[in-house]
């Protein structure tokens, strides 16, 4: 099965700078959604981006899409100190309704 | 609205007991909910996806006899974890997609699942 891996695993920033994270997936997809999990939580959707698509914007995130690399990033601009948590990939490449394949999460701290 | 909660947050049970983890589409109707399994520091895997009115569909590595899906109506999905060990301790998330808008997987809050 396809997994989802994103670097860097972790990322330690200032507030107000800005937040990339990349996210790589091994075969074809449908759609990409990018999630965000606080410590012990559950996971907060933040952005689909289907495979026809190459850019979208949420607020202060922008994430890109390019199927010819099997990669997407997410940017998190002006980032704040509520920012600070892990933020998943997840690839729906089987089509219909199916379990979505989550990468490994890349660590977001914000520091004040 | 698409509001998904689980029950228990949380449970300490002791090893060999069974334990049950209730997954509720609150407010929309949810053909597919989806169970997913996250150990500490780890990204979430898919166990089985669980279809009202048929069987679960297990993914590979997933003991179906040891994790009991029940998907019995259109808002509520069970996750019975039969004769728990230590190593079955992890936080266990669901998921549920509406039926008209198959993209989105609404989760919910995660259960805590300590085995002594």
């Amino acid at each position: 099965s396809q997994q989802g891996e994103e670097d860097p695993q972790a990322l330690s920033i200032q507030e107000g700078e800005n937040a990339t994270m990349n996210c790589s997936y091994k075969t074809s997809i449908n759609n990409l959604q990018w999630y965000r999990q606080n410590s012990g939580r559950g996971l907060v959707h933040l952005i689909l981006i289907r495979s026809n698509e190459r850019e979208k914007h949420s607020g202060r995130l922008r994430v890109t899409l390019d199927t010819s690399k099997k990669s997407s990033s997410l940017l998190i601009t002006a980032s704040r100190a509520a920012d600070t948590a892990s933020y998943f990939c997840a690839t729906d490449g089987r089509g219909g309704a199916d379990g979505l394949t989550f990468g490994k999460g890349t660590h977001l701290i914000i520091q004040p | 609205g698409a509001v998904v909660s689980q029950h228990p947050s949380w449970v300490i049970c002791k090893s060999g007991t069974s334990v049950k983890i209730e997954c509720r589409s609150l407010d929309f109707q949810a053909t597919t909910m989806f169970w997913y399994r996250q150990f500490p520091k780890q990204s979430l895997m898919l166990m089985a996806t669980s279809n009202e009115g048929s069987k679960a569909t297990y993914e590979q590595g997933v003991e179906k006899d040891k994790f009991l899906i029940n998907h019995a109506s259109l808002t509520l999905s069970t996750l019975t974890v039969t004769s728990a060990h230590p190593e079955d301790s992890s936080f266990y998330i669901c998921s549920a997609a509406r039926d008209s808008m198959w993209e989105t997987q609404y989760f919910g809050p995660g259960t805590r699942l300590l085995v002594l």
